[in-house]
């Protein structure tokens, strides 16, 4: 079965650093892939960055980027240069391949940024 | 291009009665899902499909039915509401298992 775990319910940032939310995952499956979605207060869930179990590299996206440590199975996001805007709820997801379309969220972290 | 549009948006429904919650979307994408949102719970599967004509089970689909007759059509049947399927509902869809969904706007539903 597949489980994603999100431990942090809330995190609070000051603007323009950087802040990491983890993201645990469990799978059997060794073909699998990672997404981090962001939901802001207005409700609508924003796609942020993608992570493949094959992908060598960590995934980047502008000012985000997912810290793959594969044999930890670990996929925390890093947001660096925090903004205002960045405060929402933040959700892990992953999908494992054999699983077809089940893609299988986090609780969550609500981050809030400081000004 | 529309995207994935759910509709009613907002649904107040007295325990018991039954009601569709709609969701279509013009991408031709063969992947469709429908979540629930919780305070604390993140989003829970309810149901998938992989497909027309093509259904599956997510984490918690008791008291949920679903039909995918078409490819832009995936309709969330509740039987018989209970309190506790007051939530807010998302559909979403996808092209492709290893890329992201794309999400409705989604709907939010109140059992008395």
């Amino acid at each position: 079965a597949q489980k994603i775990t999100q431990t942090q319910p809330g995190m609070f940032v000051q603007e323009k650093e950087a802040v990491t939310l983890d993201c645990t995952y469990d799978t059997s499956d060794p073909s699998y892939g990672l997404f981090w979605y962001k939901q802001p207060s207005s409700g609508e869930m924003i796609f942020l960055i993608y992570q493949g179990s094959y992908d060598q590299q960590n995934a980047t996206e502008g000012r985000y980027s997912l810290n793959f440590q594969k044999a930890r199975k670990s996929a925390n996001l890093v947001i660096s240069a925090s903004q205002l805007g960045d405060s929402a709820m933040y959700f892990c997801a992953m999908r494992a391949y054999n699983q077809g379309g089940k893609l299988i969220f986090g609780q969550g972290t609500e981050l809030s940024v400081k000004p | 291009n529309a995207g994935v549009t759910q509709t009613p948006k907002f649904q107040v429904l007295k325990t018991g009665q039954s009601m569709t919650l709609q969701c279509a979307q013009d991408m031709n994408h063969e992947y469709m899902s429908w979540y629930r949102q919780d305070p604390g719970m993140g989003l829970r599967l309810i149901h998938y499909s992989v497909g027309a004509g093509i259904t599956d089970q997510g984490e918690v689909p008791n008291g949920y039915n679903v039909s995918r007759s078409t490819t832009e059509d995936f309709p969330l049947r509740l039987l018989s509401a209970a309190p506790s399927q007051t939530s807010v509902y998302f559909c979403a869809s996808t092209y492709h298992i290893n890329s992201p969904l794309h999400f409705g706007n989604g709907t939010r539903l109140t059992v008395t």
